[in-house]
């Protein structure tokens, strides 16, 4: 079956301006993630869905990044105003459940530069 | 104390070569653990989970040790193709919040 699609896979933009990246998870999975990886760095957590709803929106970086999931199914993680910091790759995973006892599952990811 | 603290590497090990990598972490309530597997530039896929005592698969052994809350991973046999970087993670899950941390990731490269 399918995995774990992100689109765009790459995106290049201007600072200042607003991005909208997209999540599709596999089919039937309630969790999704929400991570982003800078160069030689680990994944840092940013949030998580179960079904359409964000318990924690903490570990966002800023006021400037917010995300939504609609119909428990495609999330998309928008960024305002851009900075070059937010240049990173940004990595959606899916799980059945949760990530305590389920396998993540891991889209291709969006790379984010930021000029 | 990191929430999850790895030793970056990179590990040299020569074809054949028995490696370990641990990862520590500081939340003596974490339950399960993982260890993913990221080679350059692509996405983490998992490799094994850890539960209680411990996994084993195949050419891969997986410890945990509650008490001085570490998780060990052993590669006997080293293959070139086992060259990548291991993820350990460590999800929690409280009062219904998760949150899952990564470590920044061990980089094993194996060498003919």
């Amino acid at each position: 079956g399918a995995g774990v699609s992100q689109s765009p896979s790459n995106k290049v933009t201007e600072k200042g301006k607003d991005v909208e990246l997209r999540c599709d998870p596999i089919s039937g999975h309630t969790a999704l993630y929400w991570y982003r990886q800078s160069l030689g760095q680990g994944l840092e957590f940013l949030i998580y869905f179960q079904g359409n709803s964000a318990p924690d929106k903490s570990g966002l970086p800023s006021d400037r990044f917010s995300a939504e999931r609609t119909g428990g199914s495609v999330s998309t993680l928008t960024i305002q105003r851009t900075q070059q910091e937010d240049s990173a790759v940004y990595l959606c995973a899916s799980s059945l459940v949760r990530a305590s006892t389920d396998t993540q599952y891991f889209g291709p990811g969006t790379r984010l530069t930021v000029l | 104390r990191k929430e999850v603290e790895q030793d970056p590497g990179p590990f040299n090990v020569p074809e054949g070569a028995t490696v370990a990598f641990n990862c520590t972490y500081s939340n003596s309530a974490s339950q399960s653990f993982f260890w993913y597997r990221q080679d350059c530039r692509k996405e983490p896929k998992l490799l094994m989970s850890v539960y209680s005592s411990g996994n084993e698969d195949g050419r891969f052994t997986a410890q945990l040790n509650r008490a001085s809350q570490y998780i060990s991973l052993l590669i006997r046999d080293s293959k070139l193709s086992d060259s990548a970087t291991y993820l350990c993670v460590v999800p929690s899950d409280s009062g219904g919040y998760q949150k899952v941390t990564f470590g920044i990731g061990t980089k094993l490269q194996v060498i003919p």
